[in-house]
């Protein structure tokens, strides 16, 4: 499968603990986007890269929450000190730079807060 | 701020009858619509998209109509099939942003 891969799949972590996902877009693709997803709603905009510049921050992503890119190839998204309102399924995107363009996405590690 | 609202949220239909979604937008300059396709436990999938440019875009059995003075856009599947049923989402995107907007889905159910 040559498309977004993320990694890992699936976490549980105790509430308090640090957690980091990774991202790898397709080789070619200049955005990543990284998404929040709970159940029965769309995806949530969280923070967006081009190449390896964080360009955009939603108001959802607090102080706990950390993005990286730093080569312009894959990323990661750390959460810090967890809670329960963290669980969901965290999607990642990436797409070519010209604007209207297809976003393809990964198959998501979901998060579970115990 | 940006928002995409979607309806219905649930959806019905019997095999071969058609289905059509609608989704309204809030940001006057939004002018990229694209519809993803999501089956239980896997990623969003584009199924199509429209510009701004265009009003009606068709593939096969799947359509999508823009109207833009009133800001909405519709999705419609014709002669549905059971491997139709998923959630659909629709989004909004505005060239500069770049980020795309969802909206909170519609579960598609083909009754064969």
């Amino acid at each position: 499968d040559t498309g977004v891969s993320q990694d890992p799949r699936h976490k549980i972590t105790k509430r308090g603990q640090n957690v980091t996902f990774r991202c790898d877009p397709i080789s070619e693709h200049n955005r990543l986007y990284w998404y929040r997803q709970t159940l029965g709603q769309g995806p949530e905009f969280l923070t967006y890269f081009q190449n390896e510049a964080q360009l955009e921050k939603s108001r959802l992503l607090s102080d706990r929450f950390s993005a990286e890119r730093p080569k312009g190839s894959f990323s990661t998204l750390e959460i810090q000190r967890t809670e329960q309102g963290d669980s969901a399924m965290y999607l990642c995107a990436s797409s070519l730079e010209y604007p209207n363009t297809e976003a393809f996405f990964g198959q998501g590690t979901r998060l579970t807060v115990v | 701020g940006e928002n995409v609202e979607q309806h219905p949220s649930t959806l019905s239909v019997q095999e071969g009858d058609s289905a059509v979604i609608k989704c309204t937008y809030s940001d006057s300059a939004s002018n990229y619509f694209p519809w993803y396709k999501q089956e239980l436990g896997k990623r969003p999938q584009l199924i199509i998209d429209i510009r701004s440019n265009v009003g009606e875009k068709k593939d096969q059995r799947i359509a999508v109509t823009l109207n833009k003075t009133a800001k909405h856009f519709s999705l419609h599947i014709t002669e549905t099939q059971p491997e139709d049923s998923a959630v659909y989402f629709c989004a909004a995107s505005t060239s500069g942003t770049y980020k795309y907007i969802f909206g909170t889905g519609t579960r598609l159910k083909v009754l064969a």
